[in-house]
């Protein structure tokens, strides 16, 4: 059982658009939705992360946008570059452990 | 950024035979993790650990054990290695500031 699932599975923008991964979650326990990116050989590194108790949360380029009611959540990546071509990764974590669970990924490839 | 080895980074082997990947941090966190990367499943726990001794399943634990004697490493096992179980394995931390921090990878063929 997927417990967070993501879409699309792949992403082609072009330089200068809007790059879009919807999220959506079942366990209502989740507390923290983090994004992951992740380049070619590497690990997964943190992008941008919210909690629940807003709505949207912006750090430059990146925006998540958060829909408590719906459990779903989502990335913006405005004006994509190249070098934002990536795998991204949402997930989700609660418990005292704090162990994530992660969407399936979205491959970004952002065209120059 | 802490600091994470993860070591081999890449093995071929062969059905049947025993496998250990080692993690090893050097900054001393309490939480450790084992996830699995395989395409269109993003990333799967295996394994956690709480402390030295201090393990716990994750969702995809059959097949796998681990061991943490000491704080800074925490392995883990495949006691037969199947084919089902070639993947990309990574290690992470808990950093003190809550997130998780993964290590680079080790790429496991299993023929």
């Amino acid at each position: 059982q997927q417990q967070v699932k993501q879409s699309p599975q792949s992403l082609i923008v072009q330089k200068g658009g809007i790059s879009i991964i919807n999220c959506a979650y079942e366990n209502t326990a989740f507390d923290y939705f983090p994004w992951y990116q992740q380049f070619p050989g590497k690990g997964p590194a943190l992008l941008i992360a919210i909690r629940p108790d807003v709505s949207e949360k912006k750090e430059g380029r990146f925006t998540i946008s958060f829909n408590k009611s719906a459990k779903q959540f989502s990335l913006h990546i405005m004006d994509s570059q190249p070098g934002d071509s990536a795998t991204y990764f949402c997930a989700a974590t609660s418990g005292s452990a704090r162990q994530l669970t992660f969407g399936s990924g979205t491959q970004l490839t952002v065209l120059p | 950024d802490a600091g994470i080895t993860q070591s081999p980074r890449h093995k071929v082997t062969e059905t049947g035979t025993p496998v250990t990947l080692r993690c090893h941090q050097t900054e001393n966190h309490r939480y450790m993790y084992w996830y699995r990367q395989d395409p269109g499943h993003g990333l799967r726990l295996i394994h956690y650990s709480y402390g030295v001794k201090d393990t716990d399943k994750g969702e995809v634990s059959d097949g796998y054990s681990v061991s943490r004697s000491k704080t800074e490493d925490f392995l883990l096992t495949l006691e037969s290695a199947t084919s089902s179980q070639t993947s990309v394995y990574f290690c992470a931390i808990r950093q003190n500031t809550g997130e998780l921090f993964f290590g680079e990878g080790s790429r496991l063929t299993v023929l």
